[in-house]
């Protein structure tokens, strides 16, 4: 069963923008990860954050997770062109490290120039 | 830096085929998993080895199996392929008691 579900299914925004992201998931984690994916191509670690974490930056990234909601947002400020790609979230479940990851739909994210 | 090496990138074959593909993780990571994402789907969970044991197994058909070999390297296998088995195929690694796992550029297996 899907584990995590994104929302908006899609996104266009301009260059210069904020993009957020959201994600929900239905069972207890260990920890949530966001993942980008250009078209048809590998998917990149972005960032991750554990269950007892509530935000987390990286650069230009946020990420909140809010564990009674069971939700997450990732937020991309200033987005360029090149954040153009889609975008999971998938959940680590809880039983220790190295536990099988759980996606859910990806939000395709269109950064106009 | 390293990263997850695929072999091979992109793979024809036909119905009722077998198929093999490798992976080899980041080093010092002992830990791989497969994933397969059909077309406009999400990824899903098949099967992960750690230390060279099955640690979980996910959706993955009867017809597929997989190793994980003495230098962390894995290999699936999969037979009598069929249609909807075309699909992108990842592997990903991780660290000892690591939680981030790191994609390979995945397999594109189309069959026909």
């Amino acid at each position: 069963s899907q584990q995590g579900e994104e929302d908006p299914q899609a996104l266009s925004i301009q260059e210069g923008e904020n993009a957020t992201m959201n994600c929900s998931y239905k069972t207890s984690i260990n920890n949530l990860q966001w993942y980008r994916q250009n078209s048809g191509r590998g998917l990149v670690h972005l960032i991750l954050i554990r269950s007892n974490e509530r935000e987390k930056h990286s650069g230009r990234l946020r990420v909140t997770l809010d564990t009674s909601k069971k939700s997450s947002s990732l937020l991309i400020t200033a987005s360029r062109a090149a954040d153009t790609a889609s975008y999971f979230c998938a959940t680590g479940s809880l039983g220790g490290a190295n536990s099988k990851l759980t996606f859910g739909k990806g939000i395709t994210l269109s950064v106009r120039p | 830096a390293a990263g997850v090496i695929q072999s091979p990138r992109h793979l024809i074959k036909e119905k009722r085929e077998t198929a093999t593909l490798k992976c080899y993780p980041i080093p010092r990571h002992d830990t791989v998993y497969w994933y397969q994402q059909g077309p406009g789907q999400d990824p899903q969970f098949l099967i992960s080895f750690y230390e060279k044991m099955q640690s979980d197994k996910g959706s993955i058909p009867d017809r597929f199996s997989a190793q994980q070999f003495s230098d962390y390297h894995s290999e699936l296998n999969m037979s009598s392929l069929e249609l909807g088995d075309s699909a992108l195929y990842f592997c990903a690694s991780s660290l000892p008691q690591g939680d981030e796992q790191y994609f390979g550029p995945g397999t594109r297996l189309t069959v026909t």
